[in-house]
């Protein structure tokens, strides 16, 4: 079973612009969550969407929005880049997020840099 | 709020010895889930060991195992034969309710050959 992949692996973008991220979960996950890791904050939560809903969103402006599809695949939005928004952004999927425990499997990450 | 804390930013082993890294966490609730995951250079974030709070018996995957205390609310991973492949940061995560989890700071594992 193929894993969590993540479009584009690497990314560059000018402060002022937006950048539109792309996750397909693992085959059968409905759950989608969104992390940003940068070395000075670490890893954060930034939301979860189960079936084309957020379920939890975590403390980011709303410069950062996401959505997720029919199909499961889910895109985050950062809109008005800012030269912090530099960081790996990392997306996970899970079964079912009605059960917690259900485990979250990472993809690689899109690394975006902000000039 | 809950949190995790990793008190060693960095950790070295000779190949083939034993390591332990450290975490602990803090939370008011009885049940949650612990985690450790590995993020070698690639920065893929691969799941090591899980641990269910409502468990007494320690996790085991190969290798790796945990020893939880959850009254002292501690999640320690031991790596037992350490290879070369183990070097990676390593990260301590814990979830509650809610899909999100909660990461340490990370420890930095090196294996010296």
């Amino acid at each position: 079973k193929a894993g969590v992949t993540q479009t584009p692996r690497y990314l560059i973008k000018t402060r002022g612009q937006q950048v539109t991220l792309s996750c397909s979960p693992i085959s059968g996950h409905r759950s989608v969550s969104w992390y940003q890791q940068t070395p000075g904050q670490g890893l954060q939560f930034l939301f979860e969407y189960f079936s084309e809903t957020q379920r939890n969103k975590g403390n980011f402006p709303g410069r950062f929005s996401g959505r997720q599809f029919s199909n499961s695949r889910s895109e985050m939005n950062v809109s008005t880049l800012e030269l912090g928004d530099s960081a790996l952004y990392l997306c996970a999927s899970s079964l079912a997020p009605a059960l917690y425990q259900e485990t979250q499997y990472f993809g690689p990450g899109t690394r975006l840099l902000v000039l | 709020a809950q949190t995790v804390t990793q008190s060693q930013p960095e950790m070295s082993v000779q190949e083939a010895e034993t390591v332990t890294l450290s975490c602990t966490y803090d939370t008011s609730e009885s049940d949650y889930y612990l985690f450790w995951y590995k993020q070698p250079p690639s920065r893929q974030m691969i799941l090591v060991i899980r641990q269910e709070a409502y468990k007494q018996q320690n996790a085991t995957e190969n290798r790796f195992s945990v020893n939880f205390q959850k009254a002292a609310k501690s999640f320690s991973l031991k790596i037992s034969d350490s290879q070369l492949g183990d070097a990676a940061m390593y990260f301590c995560a814990m979830i509650q309710g809610a899909q999100k989890l909660v990461f340490g700071q990370g420890t930095r594992l090196t294996i010296n050959p």
